[in-house]
Parts: C-alpha cells; sequence; structure tokens
C-alpha cells in the first residue's frame, strides 16, 4: 500500500493548456512537498504545502487537509516544464514518503 | 551561495564492498537528508539528520548507516554491497528539519 498516490502517472499535453497532477495520501502530515525532475536526475523542489495555496510563477500548488489531497497546475505549459513532478509528504512521525511522479511532456 | 554537492558523481563496486558516499549542504544549513532512487522502487527516505544527530530512518537495513559531523557535512556508508543496492543515491539539505530541500547532483552507484 502506498501511502502516496499520484495521478496522472503520465500525461502529454499541447504547449499553452493547462495541466493538472494529483496527489492523495492516507496518513496525517505536517507537510507536502512538490518536487521536479528532469531527464539526468537533477531534483528541484517547487513547494512545500501545510495549507492553502501557493502560487510561483505558471505554477501553482493546492492542499485541502481535511481530503488529504493536494494538486499541482501549471498554467500556459511549454516545453521546458517537461519533466517528472513528484509529490512527497511528511508524516506525523517525521517520515518522508514519495509517490511515484507524474511524467509530464508538452509538445509544442 | 553554493549548492549541494555530493562525492562522487559516479561509482562502481562489487558485491560485498562496501562504499562511502558524501554530501555537503549548502551552507548554513543544519539538516540533511539522505535518498535512494532506483526504477523499481521510485525515491524512498533513507536517514535524516541534523545537528549531528540521526533524527529519523527509513525502512533499509541496518547495512545502510550515515552520520554527520560538525560542520553538517554528511556521508553515507553501505557494508557488504548487494546488486540491488545500485541506484542513485541522493542527498539534500535544508535550513531546519524537514524545510525545502535542496538536492545534490547525487551519488549513481553500480554494484556488479
Amino acid at each position: 500500500k502506498n501511502e502516496v498516490e499520484q495521478s496522472p502517472q503520465n500525461l502529454t499535453a499541447q504547449e499553452g493548456e493547462f495541466i493538472t497532477i494529483n496527489c492523495s495520501y492516507s496518513v496525517g502530515i505536517s507537510a507536502l512537498h512538490w518536487l521536479q525532475q528532469h531527464p539526468g536526475g537533477g531534483i528541484v523542489s517547487l513547494f512545500m504545502l501545510s495549507s492553502g495555496k501557493k502560487k510561483h510563477g505558471r505554477l501553482i500548488a493546492t492542499i485541502n487537509i481535511q481530503e488529504k489531497h493536494s494538486s499541482l497546475h501549471i498554467t500556459a505549459s511549454h516545453p521546458r516544464d517537461s519533466a517528472v513532478y513528484i509529490c512527497a509528504v511528511v508524516n506525523t512521525g517525521n517520515q518522508f514518503y514519495f509517490g511515484t511522479g507524474t511524467s509530464l511532456t508538452v509538445i509544442p | 551561495k553554493a549548492g549541494v554537492t555530493q562525492t562522487p558523481r559516479y561509482l562502481i563496486k562489487t558485491r560485498g564492498q562496501q562504499v562511502t558516499l558524501s554530501c555537503s549542504p549548502i551552507s548554513g544549513h543544519r539538516s540533511v537528508s539522505w535518498y535512494q532512487q532506483t526504477p523499481g522502487q521510485g525515491l524512498q527516505f533513507l536517514f535524516e539528520y541534523f545537528s549531528e544527530t540521526q533524527r529519523n530512518k527509513g525502512n533499509f537495513p541496518g547495512r545502510f548507516s550515515g552520520r554527520q559531523f560538525s560542520n553538517s557535512r554528511s556521508e553515507m556508508n553501505v557494508s557488504t554491497l548487494e546488486l540491488g543496492d545500485s541506484a542513485l543515491y541522493l542527498c539534500a539539505s535544508s535550513l531546519e528539519p524537514w524545510g525545502t530541500q535542496y538536492f545534490g547532483p547525487g551519488t549513481r552507484l553500480l554494484v556488479l
């Protein structure tokens, strides 16, 4: 059983489309992280959330603690957004659990 | 500020050997975490250190160990290597425990 589930696993979009990636978790958490991993392995932290909503450029992350659900939105998608997006949670026991990732390809 | 550095970047070992990987965090960061990434299991949490103390450990056998030094640099050690230990090992640093994680480039370990 995975503590963190992401959907979809794979996503292909046309440049300019609005994209949503979903993350559901089954444990009590103290924080949720959204990460981006480009081919070659480098991982960049996009957001850390414990409540509400955060925005950075074209990226928006939301979290609903009661529903144990978070979404990552990308507005006006661009080919450079092509990457794997990973949701991770810190549970109340300070353990870190990762989702399996969503592979996004944005076609020009 | 310099980012998180990891050495070595690539490593080839044979079964039964041991390996030590090093991680230098961003200056001022006292929290260092280690992760293993494999195609089959994805990303998995190994350890978390803060101010030289291991605060948390993931579900890995005792062959995996680590430590953090007074300058916040961290090392992880894997003894009696197995083929399944082949993976990308990532470390990340943050200002506070489980804060925004700044990842290093990783050490790619191949066990033959």
